[in-house]
C-alpha cells in the first residue's frame, strides 16, 4: 500500500530551528516533494530530493535516506510568516508527469 | 500570483445542481492536475492530463467529469454532488520535460455542496 507519515502540528518560537519528519512506504519511488501551504492558499514549492543527502536552499533544507524511507525538511532563524502547512509528497514511477502522494501535512506554529 | 488561476473561488450548490469548475495556466505546461483537500486529509490526486490526454484517473465517482480542451485549460463538471464531495479542489500543472516536474498550484475552489 501507500503511506506517508508526518507529524500533524507542530510549535516553535521565532528565530529556533524546527525539523519536520516524514516516513514513506510506498510502491515505487521517483523523488520526494516538499511543499508549503499558509492557510486558504495554493501549496508552494520548496525542495525536491530524489538521491540521498541534504539539499540546502537559503533558511530551508531538505534531507532524504531512500534506504530508511524517510526525509526531513530543517527550517532555520524560523520567521512568524514560516506559521503554516507543510506537505511532504512522494512522486511514483512513470514519466511525463507527476503522479504525486501526499502526506496529510504538518500544521507548523510559530511563536514570538 | 503563480501563473495558474481558478474560478470561482467559493461555490455553493445543491445535490441536484450542474456547475463547472475552471483552471488557466499561464506557464507553458503540458500537464494539468486535478486535486481534492479536505480538512485533515492528504491531496488526493483525482485526474492528470498530459499533452491533453487524461493518462490518470484515480477511481473518481463519474459524477466528476473532467475535460481538457488545451494545454492551457482544465475544466471539472460537477452533477448530482454529495455532502462529502464539499472540499477544497485544487488544480496544478507542470512540464512533462526535465527531471523535477515541479508542479505549481492554483489557489483552488472551495466547493460546499448543500
Amino acid at each position: 500500500g501507500q503511506n506517508i507519515d508526518q507529524p500533524t502540528e507542530m510549535t516553535a518560537t521565532e528565530g529556533a530551528i524546527v525539523q519536520i519528519n516524514c516516513t514513506y512506504q510506498t510502491s515505487g519511488f521517483n523523488g520526494l516533494f516538499w511543499y508549503q501551504q499558509h492557510a486558504g492558499e495554493a501549496p508552494t514549492f520548496l525542495s525536491y530530493n530524489v538521491l540521498d543527502g541534504l539539499e540546502e536552499k537559503g533558511r530551508f533544507s531538505s534531507f532524504l535516506s531512500r534506504s530508511k524511507g524517510y526525509s526531513y525538511l530543517l527550517l532555520k532563524e524560523l520567521q512568524m510568516k514560516d506559521s503554516a502547512s507543510y506537505l511532504c509528497a512522494v512522486r511514483g514511477p512513470g514519466g511525463g508527469y507527476n503522479k504525486l502522494i501526499f502526506g496529510a501535512g504538518t500544521r507548523l506554529a510559530v511563536h514570538p | 500570483e503563480t501563473g495558474v488561476t481558478q474560478t470561482p473561488r467559493h461555490l455553493v450548490m445543491g445535490m441536484t445542481n450542474k456547475k463547472s469548475l475552471k483552471c488557466e495556466q499561464h506557464l507553458g505546461h503540458n500537464a494539468m492536475y486535478w486535486y481534492k483537500q479536505s480538512a485533515k486529509k492528504p491531496l488526493e490526486l483525482m485526474f492528470v492530463y498530459s499533452l491533453e490526454e487524461r493518462v490518470e484517473n484515480n477511481s473518481v465517482p463519474s459524477r466528476f467529469s473532467p475535460e481538457c480542451p488545451n494545454s492551457s485549460h482544465l475544466f471539472l463538471h460537477l452533477h448530482t454532488l454529495q455532502p462529502e464531495d464539499s472540499a477544497l479542489y485544487l488544480c496544478a500543472s507542470s512540464t512533462t520535460s526535465g527531471a523535477v516536474y515541479e508542479q505549481y498550484f492554483g489557489p483552488g475552489t472551495r466547493l460546499t455542496v448543500t
